[in-house]
């Protein structure tokens, strides 16, 4: 069965960092980009940025450009995102995406993770 | 970036009602518009892809439309499980935005 598992949640103090994790199971992990997404509390949806699991090239939205790190393990099929230097308003839920491209070759999120609830607080 | 503008922000229908929700572009994104379903708790599902493709599994109720800047989905027949609150979102060009959501609730 194609899903992403994502790692279970966690609670941060201000100025630490946190590390996501998201294993692929049942497809070719090697063959789709994944992305992140967040969600604060009753807030809309964010997107981050992407990681090619073949290569571990990546791409970050400006906003998140110096303070967020993706990679990944091909070993055991999972992608990681971190983030340093926490703030009360990274409080939120992080998904995982998978990557697939429509008929114009444009991307669209087919599997996501369970999602994974960061709780920033002092 | 990109900005996407969804209206209504809420709204009441009932089981069978036709629901039209709408998404708005800040510049011409071609046909390059996705439409996610969310529920409490759950993560977002891919409905329609390139502004009118029905994602596999999706029940045809859903259609989306619309080019340029403009964009629909349309619930033909409001079922009880369409409860949800729904996201367009660009693929034009990173970063990939989203519309702040349309909360459908029962009326």
């Amino acid at each position: 069965q194609v899903q992403l598992v994502q790692s279970g949640a966690e609670v941060k103090k201000p100025g630490a960092s946190v590390k996501v994790s998201c294993k692929a199971y049942g497809y070719t992990f090697t063959g789709y980009y994944l992305h992140w997404v967040r969600q604060a509390p009753g807030q809309g949806l964010e997107w981050m940025g992407w990681i090619n699991p073949k290569s571990g090239v990546t791409k970050y939205a400006q906003k998140f450009q110096a303070w967020v790190t993706m990679t990944r393990d091909t070993s055991i099929s999972t992608v990681y995102m971190e983030l340093i230097r926490l703030r009360s308003d990274d409080t939120a839920v992080y998904y995982c995406a998978r990557e697939t491209r429509d008929v114009y070759n444009r991307p669209t999120f087919d599997i996501w993770g369970q999602g994974t609830l960061v709780t920033v607080s002092s | 970036d990109i900005q996407m503008t969804q209206s209504p922000s809420s709204l009441s229908a009932s089981v069978g009602d036709r629901v039209t929700i709408t998404c708005r572009a800040s510049q011409s994104i071609i046909s390059y518009l996705n439409w996610y379903q969310q529920k409490p708790g759950k993560a977002p599902k891919l409905l329609i892809y390139a502004a009118s493709s029905l994602q596999s599994g999706v029940p045809s109720r859903f259609s989306g439309s619309g080019l340029g800047t403009d964009f629909t989905l349309t619930i033909s027949s409001l079922q009880p499980e369409d409860f949800a609150t729904y996201y367009c979102q660009q693929s034009y060009n990173s970063p990939y935005t989203f519309g702040q959501g349309t909360k459908v609730e029962i009326k």
